[in-house]
């Protein structure tokens, strides 16, 4: 069945870098689009990034574009987020999500998500 | 890009239904039929209820239905049961730059 386990959670201080992974199983990952939705403490779903299954596309919310960048690399069925200059409000439980095959359809499966804290 | 709004709470009890509401934009909600629903329990990821306005995973029971007028998106749960008192969110793509968007979420609790 579907799996992502997302990875690389942890303390950071305010303007510091932090790099998420999502391994993926279960499903042809290069064929799907995937994406990074974050919840801060007691907080609803927040959509943070997309990239399409080729890679050719990637999208962000405003409020981490410039900051974060989406990627993957498909001969490890894994899905990243890098994060610079981070800032309080990115305090969250961030979430690996696989696209749907019409990739303007949303998310599907989900993982457990890995919680950042960006605090000094 | 603003969050599409959502009631905080809606609540009912054993057996009733409950229509959740998900109001957007003609850039969103009102421009494509990429409307989706996730339900979210405590400590839980979120799973995908209704995809494409109104269209069922499978596995998902046919208590929950989905349907979209205009710019607004609505959730109905019927036959409520004690297992659906959850948070339940709204997602729709958008044309402005940022993709994706999610609602406000809304707490459903039973009476």
């Amino acid at each position: 069945q579907v799996q992502l386990v997302e990875s690389g959670g942890g303390v950071v201080q305010p303007g510091g870098s932090l790099r998420l992974s999502c391994a993926a199983s279960g499903f042809t990952f290069s064929s799907y689009a995937m994406h990074w939705v974050r919840q801060a403490p007691g907080k609803g779903l927040e959509w943070v990034a997309f990239i399409r299954s080729d890679g050719s596309s990637k999208y962000y919310a405003d409020s981490v574009k410039g900051r974060f960048t989406i990627s993957r690399d498909d001969s490890k069925n894994t899905l990243y987020l890098q994060m610079n200059s981070l800032r309080g409000e990115d305090t969250a439980l961030y979430y690996c999500a696989r696209g749907r095959r019409i990739e303007a359809a949303g998310p599907d499966c989900w993982g457990q998500g890995t919680l950042v804290t960006v605090s000094s | 890009q603003s969050a599409l709004t959502q009631p905080a709470s809606v609540s009912g009890s054993p057996g009733q239904s409950i229509t959740i509401s998900c109001t957007g934009t003609s850039s969103d909600v009102g421009a494509y039929n990429y409307v989706s629903w996730y339900q979210q329990h405590p400590g839980k990821a979120p799973k995908l209820m209704i995809y494409e306005v109104s269209n069922r995973p499978s596995g998902v029971s046919n208590r929950f239905s989905g349907s979209k007028s205009g710019n607004t998106a609505s959730l109905t749960i019927s036959g409520l049961q004690a297992e659906d008192e959850a948070d339940y969110y709204c997602s729709s793509y958008t044309t402005s730059s940022n993709f994706c968007v999610f609602g406000t979420g809304t707490k459903v609790t039973v009476l």
